[in-house]
C-alpha cells in the first residue's frame, strides 16, 4: 500500500531555532502533499497545501513567511518552521495521495507525524 | 466553507458492545466521505465512500454513506480495547487536488 515517511518524529529545540520536516512518498509519486497542524484532543487543522515545482497554498491565517514549504520533487515536500517559539509547538502531519488509478480516487495517506516542542 | 460534524464527541464502552459513530456534512460539490483510525501517532486509512447505499466492510468495521441525508456511519462491532482511538471522518470535495475537510472526531474508549 501508500507509505508516507515522515521525519522526524520527535524534536525539542530552543526558542529562535528553525526546524525543518521532511515528507516523502516513498512509493508513488504526489505532485500534491497537505501539511496539516493538530493540537492536543483536537482535530486536523490543514495548514497549507504543498505542488510540486510551484508556490503552496496556505490556508487563511497560516504564515507564509513563518512556516516555509518547499515541493522540489514529486517524493519530497519541506515544511520549515522558522524561529519557532512555544506557541508553534505542536503536533505536525502531512499526508499525500497516489495518483488515481483506474479512475478512481486514492485516499490520502499520512506520515507518522512530528511531535514539535519549543522550549 | 466545509463542513464536518462528528458525534458523539467521546463515549466509553465496554468490550464486546457495538459503537455506532456519526457524521454529517455539508460540502459543494462532494466528492467522497473518508474514516480513518488515529491512535498515538498519524491517521491510519479505514474506508473511501463515493455512493449512496453500499455497505464497505474491514473486519470488525464496517461503513455506509447516505448522499440524500448528508451522513455516514461508522459501526464497530464486538469492540476490542484495542479500538480505543479517535476516529476522524472527512470529506473531499471536487477542487481537483484531493483537499480534506475534517470532524473533530469521535474519542471511543473501550475498557476490558
Amino acid at each position: 500500500g501508500a507509505v508516507v515517511s515522515q521525519h522526524p518524529s520527535w524534536v525539542i529545540c530552543k526558542s529562535g531555532t528553525s526546524v525543518k520536516i521532511e515528507c516523502r512518498s516513498l512509493d508513488f509519486q504526489a505532485t500534491t502533499m497537505f501539511w496539516y497542524r493538530q493540537f492536543p484532543k483536537q482535530s486536523l487543522m490543514l495548514m497549507a497545501t504543498s505542488n510540486e515545482g510551484s508556490k503552496a497554498t496556505y490556508e487563511q491565517g497560516v504564515e507564509k513567511d513563518k512556516f516555509l514549504i518547499n515541493h522540489a520533487s514529486l517524493t519530497l515536500s519541506t515544511l520549515t518552521v522558522t524561529s519557532a517559539h512555544p506557541e508553534d509547538s505542536s503536533f505536525y502531519i502531512c499526508s499525500a495521495s497516489p495518483p488515481r488509478g483506474g479512475g478512481y480516487n486514492q485516499p490520502q495517506h499520512f506520515g507518522d507525524g512530528t511531535r514539535l516542542s519549543i522550549l | 466553507e466545509d463542513k464536518v460534524v462528528q458525534s458523539p464527541l467521546s463515549l466509553v464502552v465496554h468490550e464486546g458492545d457495538t459503537v455506532t459513530l456519526n457524521c454529517s456534512y455539508e460540502v459543494t460539490n462532494f466528492r467522497s466521505l473518508l474514516w480513518y483510525k488515529q491512535e498515538k501517532k498519524a491517521p491510519t486509512f479505514l474506508f473511501m465512500l463515493t455512493s449512496s447505499g453500499i455497505e464497505k466492510k474491514s473486519g470488525r468495521l464496517s461503513s455506509i454513506l447516505d448522499k440524500k441525508e448528508l451522513f455516514s456511519i461508522l459501526n464497530i462491532t464486538a469492540t476490542q480495547t484495542g479500538d480505543s482511538a479517535i476516529y476522524l471522518c472527512a470529506v473531499e470535495a471536487y477542487y481537483g487536488n484531493n483537499r480534506l475537510a475534517f470532524g473533530k472526531g469521535n474519542q471511543v474508549v473501550v475498557i476490558p
